[in-house]
């Protein structure tokens, strides 16, 4: 069945280093890949999507990048800021690309330190 | 431009009551889904509902139903409730039907089941 993994520890950092945080799948090929933050008791906020055609997307301080072949996707946060400190979690389409479900991890809780 | 909205914020309710959940996706936007986030568990697909059908559901028992109004507005049923459907349950909309976008997320309904 598909599963996405992403790294369950917390992840500590400094103020000003860069963040990376991964997402791991497997028995699937997704059209699209994506990234949410999420804060205590709120919903999922969007932050960037990229297609298996596309290997890095960047947005401000953020970059993904998509490994089709290691079925990987690496999510950066480069300055981190401790206003970066949430979850972020990676998102795929179940199955084909519009069937409306989402699979989602379970989420990466980062904390930057100032 | 308001966001998905979603109603009420906090529910408590006896086991084996009803509860009722109310979505209001972002203007524009045809295709609402609902997900149930359990403490640890990350976010479960639970149904999509597009121009007033359910076009699918989660690995979800029948009680867990919905329906989607004229105007996209969604409703999520929970009949027969038990303590472990005690989560937070995310509305979330979509420009497109079914996915290949990024997902708006109303802020939930914490949902206790005592």
């Amino acid at each position: 069945s598909q599963k996405i993994e992403q790294n369950s520890e917390a992840l500590n950092i400094q103020e000003g280093k860069t963040a990376t945080l991964t997402c791991n799948y497997t028995n699937y090929s997704p059209a699209y890949l994506q990234w949410y933050r999420q804060d205590p008791g709120r919903g999922p906020v969007f932050l960037l999507l990229i297609r298996e055609n596309e290997k890095e997307k960047r947005k401000e301080r953020l970059k993904v990048t998509f490994d089709t072949t290691l079925k990987q996707s690496l999510f950066h946060i480069t300055a981190s800021q401790p206003a970066d400190s949430a979850t972020y979690l990676c998102a795929l389409p179940f199955g084909s690309s519009n069937t409306g479900k989402l699979i989602f991890g379970q989420g990466t809780t980062l904390q930057v330190k100032p | 431009e308001a966001g998905v909205t979603q109603s009420p914020t906090h529910l408590i309710k006896t086991r084996g009551q009803q509860a009722t959940l109310r979505c209001s996706p972002i203007s524009g936007h045809t295709s609402v889904y609902w997900y149930q986030q359990a403490l640890g568990l990350g976010l479960q697909f639970l149904l999509w509902y597009d121009e007033g059908e359910e076009r699918n559901r989660g690995n979800f028992p029948p009680r867990f139903s919905g329906r989607q109004f004229p105007n996209y507005s969604s409703e999520l049923n929970v009949n027969a409730l038990e303590l472990e459907d005690s989560a937070l349950y995310l509305c979330a909309s979509s420009i497109l039907s079914g996915g290949g976008t990024e997902a708006f997320f109303g802020q939930g309904t914490r949902l206790t089941v005592v």
